[in-house]
């Protein structure tokens, strides 16, 4: 159980582009979702809190206009990186967490690596 | 200060070898304790729950001191495949989670 997607895998595109990532919660329902960052050798940084139908809460920082977040329902979640820059170029990875509960904790999906060219 | 305080390392240890990380977290009203592993390159996956009593996973046990609130991995007869980073993560109110820089562990044959 406990099982998190995220899609696509890997992207890779040109300066100026948008790219939306999704995450999904395949076998809970997943009032929360966050979505993080990792370059290389680098801590898990934390970009955004979502959710499901409030907006998103972005930690300090996160440009809320350039990483747009939608969570429109308890298995969905979207990130879209607009006008990607080189910079952006990262390990964008997102996670979920259901219900309530003393032992709740958060689940990853696999990943998507960004390479803004 | 940090939310949550681990020693980078990295922890160089020969297969077979006992070895034991801690973490310090800051809010004594902190509600849950986790370790998870991160291999290179991948996500982040759940190891165990830490439970206020200490529990255990076969070779893995956790434990929670709250009292000087800090958490504990111990890793018995280590293999090559323990080798990652392990990151203590710490549930305080309002759903929000901390996550510690994460300890390296390198497993040597």
């Amino acid at each position: 159980g406990a099982v998190v997607s995220q899609h696509p895998s890997r992207v890779i595109c040109k300066s100026g582009t948008s790219v939306k990532i999704e995450c999904r919660s395949l076998d809970f329902q997943a009032t929360t979702m966050f979505w993080y960052r990792q370059f290389p050798k680098k801590s898990l940084m934390l970009m955004a809190t979502s959710n499901e139908g409030s907006k998103a809460t972005y930690e300090q920082g996160v440009e809320k206009d350039k990483f747009l977040i939608n969570h429109a329902s308890l298995t969905l979640s979207t990130l879209t990186v607009t006008s990607a820059h080189p910079e952006d170029s990262s390990f964008y990875i997102c996670s979920a967490s259901g219900a309530s509960g003393y032992t709740d904790t958060q689940y990853f999906g696999p990943g998507t690596r960004l390479t803004v060219l | 200060r940090k939310e949550v305080e681990q020693d980078p390392g990295p922890f160089n240890v020969p297969e077979g070898a006992t070895v034991a990380f801690n973490c310090t977290y800051s809010n004594s009203a902190s509600q849950s304790f986790f370790w998870y592993r991160q291999d290179c390159r991948k996500e982040p996956k759940l190891l165990m729950s830490v439970y206020s009593s200490g529990n255990e996973d076969g070779r893995f046990t956790a434990q929670l001191n709250r009292a000087s609130q800090y958490i504990s991995l111990l890793i018995r007869d280590s293999k090559l495949s323990d080798s990652a980073t392990y990151l203590c993560v710490v549930r305080g109110n309002f759903n929000k989670f901390y996550f510690g820089s994460g300890t390296k562990l390198n497993v040597k044959p």
